[in-house]
């Protein structure tokens, strides 16, 4: 299995423009994840996908973020307009119940 | 979900085994004892994760008192790959296949040395 799939892995972009970020999941897990990395913050959940249901998104940062699962096997994680702060590793994770399979990230940087 | 407190960081020298402390004194009977871990600029690792019962597999063990109060993640012949920054996590069984959330703290930073 390839594993959790993220791209970019690198994304420079300049403020007030839109970033897209997505995730491929591992072939069936239910349950899809989007982190947030910081130094200042660590490891933050953004939003869960329950069977492409979002579940929670009380970590969903702001409305500039919002987060999409069209289907069982992409996610997508979208902010407009892009701020400096927004800065970050990106993470997406799958899951089958038990435990939580991470993606190499995309490193966010917001000039 | 409960809380966990780690040290921030550890030493351990190559070859020797590493144990790692975690203590959740909150914890509930329907919460898991996770740990994961974090190389540089990879996304975390699944490492184990126990209920009441020690639990061993090909990565590392995990020791829970008793009273489930604390554990310890024990990597058996710690190489120099294993430097990473470990996460100690309780998770809650809400029952039905659902589950609480990964709550991470700050982790352990533990180096391993030559």
């Amino acid at each position: 299995d390839a594993g959790v799939i993220q791209s970019p892995r690198h994304e420079v972009t300049e403020m007030g423009q839109e970033v897209t970020l997505r995730c491929k999941p591992i072939s069936g897990h239910n349950s899809l994840f989007w982190y947030r990395q910081t130094m200042m913050r660590g490891l933050e959940l953004l939003i869960y996908f329950n069977n492409n249901v979002p579940i929670d998104d009380s970590g969903m940062p702001e409305d500039r973020f919002s987060a999409k699962m069209p289907n069982a096997s992409f996610s997508t994680l979208k902010i407009q307009p892009s701020e400096p702060r927004d800065s970050a590793v990106y993470f997406c994770a799958s899951s089958l119940g038990l435990s939580e399979y991470f993606g190499p990230g995309t490193r966010l940087l917001v000039l | 979900d409960a809380k966990t407190t780690q040290p921030p960081s550890m030493d351990c020298a190559e070859g020797r085994a590493a144990n790692l402390p975690c203590n959740h004194s909150t914890i509930s009977g329907n919460e898991y004892v996770y740990w994961y871990r974090q190389i540089h600029s990879q996304g975390p690792q699944y490492i184990i994760h126990g209920l009441k019962n020690n639990e061993t597999n090909e990565m590392a063990s995990l020791i829970i008192t008793e009273d489930r109060k604390s554990s310890t993640l024990i990597l058996p012949h710690a190489t120099l790959r294993d430097t990473a920054v470990y996460y100690c996590i309780v998770r809650v069984a809400a029952g039905d296949d659902s589950w609480g959330k990964f709550q991470f703290g700050a982790g352990t930073q533990v180096v391993v040395t030559p």
